[in-house]
C-alpha cells in the first residue's frame, strides 16, 4: 500500500462546478498535511496547509480527518485557471524534514 | 528575486556523460533537498540536507552524489549517465522550527532541471 494514496482522475468539469479531491495516508504518526498544485511542466507550489480544524483560503477549503486519515481539498466556483494536478503533502515532522507526495490529482475545467 | 534557482534549466546529454545540476536558495532555510519526476509525473525524494548535513539518502544509486557546501547550496552531481536517468530533477528547501517540535512549514520548489540522456 503506498504510504499516500490519491485519485489520479483526471477531473473533467465545467466552469463554475464545484469539484473535491481525497487523500489517504497510512502513517498515523503524520503530524503535517499540504495541498500543493503543479502546473504543466512547472514545479510543485504550495497551495495550502490542512489543519484539523479545516481550513479555507477563497474558493478553496481544505478538511483533515484524522481518525479516517484522509486529506480533502473542495474547489468551488472552478476557474479555467484551475486546471492543474494537485498533490497531496503528507509530513512527519521529524529532524529529516521528509515528505510524502501523493501521485497526484488532475482536474481541467473547461469552459 | 528567484527563491529556490536551479541550474541548468535544460540539459541534454550522452550516456556515460557526467554532469552536475546547481541549486541555491535566498530564504535562509536550513533544509534543502533533490527530487526526481519521472515520465509518469511521479514526485520522488532523492536527498535531504539539514544544515549541510546528509539526512535522507533514499534508494538511490551511488553515481548520484549530493554536495552542499553550505545550506544556502545544493548541488548533485550525477556519473555515467545512463537513459533512465531522464526526468526532471527538482530542487526545494524548507524551513523547520526546532526546540519544542519540529514544524514543518511545506517546500518552496526550484523551477526544475529537465535532463534528457540521449
Amino acid at each position: 500500500r503506498k504510504e499516500v494514496e490519491q485519485d489520479p482522475g483526471p477531473f473533467n468539469v465545467p466552469e463554475g462546478a464545484t469539484v473535491a479531491f481525497n487523500c489517504t495516508y497510512s502513517n498515523s504518526a503524520s503530524q503535517s498535511f499540504f495541498w500543493y498544485r503543479q502546473d504543466c511542466r512547472k514545479e510543485p507550489k504550495l497551495l495550502m496547509s490542512v489543519y484539523s480544524s479545516g481550513n479555507e483560503d477563497g474558493r478553496f477549503t481544505a478538511q483533515l480527518n484524522r481518525a479516517s486519515q484522509y486529506i480533502s481539498l473542495l474547489i468551488r466556483d472552478s476557474k479555467l485557471s484551475d486546471s492543474a494536478t494537485y498533490l497531496c503533502v503528507v509530513s512527519l515532522n521529524t529532524n529529516a524534514g521528509k515528505s510524502t507526495f501523493g501521485d497526484g490529482t488532475t482536474l481541467t475545467v473547461k469552459p | 528575486d528567484t527563491a529556490v534557482s536551479q541550474t541548468p534549466k535544460y540539459l541534454v546529454t550522452q550516456m556515460g556523460n557526467d554532469k552536475s545540476i546547481k541549486c541555491e536558495q535566498n530564504l535562509g532555510h536550513d533544509t534543502m533537498y533533490w527530487y526526481k519526476q519521472d515520465s509518469k509525473k511521479f514526485l520522488k525524494i532523492m536527498f535531504s540536507y539539514n544544515n549541510k548535513e546528509l539526512i535522507i539518502n533514499e534508494t538511490v544509486p551511488n553515481r548520484f552524489s549530493p554536495k552542499s557546501p553550505d545550506k544556502a547550496h545544493l548541488n548533485l552531481h550525477i556519473n555515467s549517465l545512463e537513459l533512465g536517468d531522464s526526468a526532471v530533477y527538482f530542487c526545494a528547501s524548507s524551513r523547520s522550527l526546532t526546540g519544542q517540535g519540529v514544524v514543518d512549514y511545506g517546500y518552496t520548489f526550484g523551477s526544475g532541471t529537465r535532463l534528457t540522456v540521449v
